[in-house]
């Protein structure tokens, strides 16, 4: 079975602060792909980052970064100087490889405040 | 702009009424996903379809039915709405076969079940 676990269901920084943004997640599968999207207040999913388990390789974009740790199954994402516009839910997603489903987890609801 | 389209955006139905979803697709993706998004709960697979013509159940089947209408089109049928069913849908899309495909999603339907 496969599982995403977000164990923080709320975060509250002040801006500039820098945040993590926690996932775990479980799979048997060898080759599998994990994901981050951003749903802000207005709704729509936003894709954030693909990364696939062969790939351990950490990644900036901007403020951003993900920290990819198969040893402890974990696909931490981390906003460096938060922004008020950072304030949205955070979900991490899982696909194993064999499979088109992707599972998410419950998501994070991140408030930046000003 | 390329892209998932849902109709409608918002709806209130009363507990027994019927409607439909409508999603389309104009990426040429084969594989299309329906899935409910409820506080506290992320999203969670409601069906899909790998390709046209097939269409499997996902994690919550129970008081819906699809239909692969053609390669653009993957609508959701409630038959007899209860309040349970009160949620955000999100329709999605992908590409088929074993690798990191990411998904569209649509902006969601907002529907109320009194």
């Amino acid at each position: 079975a496969q599982k995403v676990t977000q164990a923080q269901t709320e975060i509250s920084v002040v801006e500039k602060e820098d945040v993590t943004l926690d996932c775990v997640y479980e799979t048997r599968d060898t080759t599998y792909y994990l994901f981050w999207y951003k749903q802000p207040p207005s709704g729509e999913l936003v894709f954030l980052i693909r990364r696939n388990s062969f790939d351990e390789q950490n990644e900036i974009s901007g403020r951003y970064s993900w920290n990819f740790q198969k040893s402890t199954s974990s696909f931490n994402f981390t906003i460096t100087a938060s922004q008020v516009v950072d304030s949205a839910v955070y979900f991490c997603a899982l696909k194993g490889g064999a499979t088109n489903k992707l599972i998410f987890g419950t998501g994070t609801l991140l408030a930046v405040q000003p | 702009n390329a892209g998932v389209t849902q109709t409608p955006k918002f709806q209130v139905l009363k507990t027994g009424q019927s409607m439909t979803l409508q999603c389309a697709q104009d990426m040429n993706h084969n594989s299309m996903y329906w899935y409910r998004q409820d506080p506290g709960m992320g999203l969670r697979l409601i069906y899909y379809s790998a390709s046209e013509g097939t269409t499997d159940k996902g994690e919550v089947p129970n008081g819906y039915n699809v239909s692969r209408l053609n390669k653009r089109e993957f609508s959701l049928r409630l038959e007899s709405a209860a309040p349970s069913q009160t949620s955000v849908y999100f329709c999605a899309s992908s590409e088929t076969g074993p690798g990191g495909h990411g998904y569209t999603f649509g902006s969601g339907t907002r529907l109320t079940v009194v």
